[in-house]
């Protein structure tokens, strides 16, 4: 069974602070590994995809990466805002049936405050 | 990034009505979409996975004759909650993704059942 971890389950920092989010998956099939914000009842928001070729990639104050022989990635926020204060969950694919589908962690809940 | 629209984001039907709600991706064609529960301060519980053109395939324990999915264009999918009961209230989003790209989510639709 494909499991994805995300270490802490909540994080809470002060505004302006470098803060490191982190991935763990059991499985090798995962190939991709995407994150994910979720604000409170709504949807989710792509932040980075990493795909199986790639190391890591980078948006803005956000840097992703991915190793996949540790079964590991990190989300790297960089000069944290109050605007960043979110769930943040990050999924891997996986082949199944014949579909291509995401195993997604339980998040991490992150607050910046003021 | 992509757009993916869902509507309704809220409704409320009385208990043994059906209610459908629309996933929608606005500008590009998704081969694949998905369909997610979430209860409150947990993660996304995939319910089934819908190719255009093809039968949904519905996780374990998801009542297909009560969740009704169609994917009838590579840019839209419908679920529909039929004969609607109280524990059916949820919050659900849709996810739609060509294979090996990024996914990307509806706004999500709250569905309260009186």
């Amino acid at each position: 069974k494909q499991e994805v971890t995300q270490i802490p389950a909540a994080l809470s920092v002060p505004e302006g602070e470098n803060l490191v989010l982190n991935c763990s998956f059991t499985d090798s099939a995962i190939y991709n590994l995407q994150w994910f914000r979720q604000d409170p009842g709504k949807g989710l928001t792509s932040l980075l995809l990493i795909q199986s070729s790639q190391r890591e990639q980078t948006s803005g104050r956000l840097n992703a990466s991915l190793d996949k022989s540790s079964g590991r990635s990190t989300l790297y926020i960089a000069a944290s805002q109050p605007g960043d204060s979110a769930t943040y969950l990050c999924a891997g694919s996986i082949t199944q049936g014949g579909s291509e589908k995401l195993v997604f962690g339980k998040g991490t809940k992150l607050t910046v405050n003021p | 990034g992509a757009v993916v629209s869902q509507h309704p984001s809220r409704v409320i039907c009385k208990s043994g009505t059906s209610v459908k709600i629309e996933c929608r991706s606005l500008d590009f064609q998704a081969t694949t979409m998905f369909w997610y529960r979430q209860f409150p301060k947990q993660s996304l519980m995939l319910m089934a996975t819908s190719n255009e053109g093809s039968k949904a395939t519905y996780e374990q324990g998801v009542e297909k004759d009560k969740f009704l999915i169609n994917h009838a264009s590579l840019t839209l999918s419908t679920l529909t909650v039929t004969s609607a009961h109280p524990e059916d209230s949820s919050f659900y989003i849709c996810s739609a993704k060509s294979w090996g790209t990024e996914a990307f989510f509806g706004q999500g639709t709250r569905l309260t059942v009186v």
